[in-house]
């Protein structure tokens, strides 16, 4: 079992949808969720942290994490076609430590 | 705030040679940098991780005496790749972190050796 799952997609919705992203996870002291963007011949690009269950809203993104059942998500309301990339999930065990990355969710936005 | 630079953006190299790239922390300090390696269509694959003033932590199966990290300050980090070949063309990426959690990552350095 990876340490860290994502649906590798791709994920095709409308423009102006909501985008459902999703990511599991297997070591349960886990203490820290990320969720990066990237697009096709870049680096990644954070986008949101979370770190307590429950849901954390910035602008279009919400992350949702729900510790007990080992899942972190990202919502993408209103997407744009800009919103075309890979988003990696990523998972920090320890304070400081490294992180593991999933294997990334290509989301494609259709205009 | 949060930014990483990396140098150069892309290089090409004959077989053989040595290349190293540069890591920097603009606008803040990185007791923390992370080297990852991503070769087309996968994911990011982290080859070492580097204190500063200390020895890097190396990733299982990635040789040490071939990528060279030198973390000599709070704000910078080189990776040496050694006796390059062609199969060390990659997507070189580093990433820096203060002493929380998150990791700010680099604009990433494209490496073909010929």
């Amino acid at each position: 079992q990876k340490e860290v799952e994502q649906n590798s997609g791709p994920l095709s919705v409308p423009e102006g949808a909501i985008a459902s992203l999703n990511c599991t996870y297997s070591d349960r002291v886990s203490q820290s969720f990320f969720w990066y963007r990237q697009y096709s011949g870049k680096s990644p690009e954070l986008i949101m942290s979370i770190y307590s269950n429950g849901d954390k809203e910035d602008g279009r993104f919400t992350a949702q994490l729900n510790k007990a059942s080992q899942y972190v998500s990202l919502l993408i309301r209103d997407s744009q076609p800009s919103d075309s990339a890979t988003y990696l999930c990523a998972v920090n065990k320890e304070y400081g430590n490294k992180l593991v990355f999933g294997a990334g969710t290509i989301l494609r936005v259709k205009s | 705030g949060a930014v990483v630079s990396q140098h150069p953006s892309r290089v090409i190299c004959k077989s053989g040679t040595s290349v190293k790239i540069e890591c920097r922390s603009l606008d803040f300090q990185a007791t923390t940098m992370f080297w990852y390696r991503q070769f087309p269509k996968q994911s990011l694959m982290l080859m070492a991780t580097s204190n500063e003033g200390s020895k890097a932590t190396y990733e299982q199966g990635v040789e040490k005496d071939k990528f060279l990290i030198n973390h000599a300050s709070l704000t910078l980090s080189t990776l040496t790749v050694t006796s390059a070949h062609p199969e060390d063309s990659s997507f070189y990426i580093c990433s820096a972190s203060s002493s929380g959690q998150t990791q700010y990552f680099g604009p990433g350095t494209r490496l073909l050796v010929l």
